[in-house]
């Protein structure tokens, strides 16, 4: 079963600093990476999506990177704001047939960016 | 607006009560999921539907039920809810087949069953 995993679980920076979020994950054989914000008591709102073919993506301040052979991609959000402050999740989705709409979320990493 | 729509937000239940938290979609996308969220568990999904008429299980499918008669609504159903069932919930859409886009996700449902 696919275990997806992002390192660590929370994060505190001051603001202006560079943001560094980790997501891992155990099978390489995945469709896409999609990486999501969630504030507090609200939904999910996606960021990101890397395409398995793909390398990176970027939108603005926010780059993500992925390595499938390694299992690993990385979301960085230059110059943090204190409006960065949320929970970051990553996802991933599957090709295997018996995979196919089935997503798994890592448990996310919780951001603070202090003033 | 594109939206996902879920209702009720909030629900305070006792058990075996049958409810139905509704879930409607007007981006026109074929593929539609339910998730749970709970502390320290993080985001798991019930179930999951690739078009109308068609819907397969997710990682913990156990005590819910789900239909999609209609391309725009998936109603997630809990015929006798138990405590273990007190979550918040999610319902979620994308554009991309078997959910390979975009996935929108609605503002969530809070759940308590007494």
């Amino acid at each position: 079963k696919q275990e997806v995993t992002q390192i660590p679980a929370a994060l505190s920076v001051p603001e202006g600093e560079n943001l560094v979020l980790n997501c891992s994950f155990t099978d390489s054989a995945i469709y896409n990476l999609q990486w999501f914000r969630q504030d507090p008591g609200k939904g999910l709102t996606s960021l990101l999506l890397i395409q398995s073919s793909q390398r990176e993506q970027t939108s603005g301040r926010l780059n993500a990177s992925l390595d499938k052979s390694s299992g690993r991609s990385t979301l960085y959000i230059a110059a943090s704001q204190p409006g960065d402050s949320a929970t970051y999740l990553c996802a991933v989705i599957r090709t295997t047939t018996d995979s196919w709409g089935k997503f798994q979320f890592g448990a996310g990493t919780q951001v603070v960016v202090t003033p | 607006e594109a939206q996902v729509t879920q209702n009720p937000r909030y629900l305070i239940t006792v058990t075996g009560k049958k409810l139905t938290v509704t879930c409607s979609q007007n981006m026109n996308h074929e593929y539609m999921s339910w998730y749970r969220q709970d502390p320290g568990l993080g985001l798991r999904q019930i179930y999951y539907s690739m078009n109308v008429e068609v819907t397969d299980k997710g990682d913990v499918p156990e005590g819910y039920k789900v239909s999609r008669k209609e391309k725009r609504n998936f109603p997630l159903i809990l015929e006798s809810p138990s405590p273990n069932q007190t979550s918040l919930y999610f319902c979620a859409s994308s554009y991309g087949a078997a959910g390979t886009g975009e996935l929108f996700f609605g503002e969530g449902s809070r759940l308590t069953v007494l």
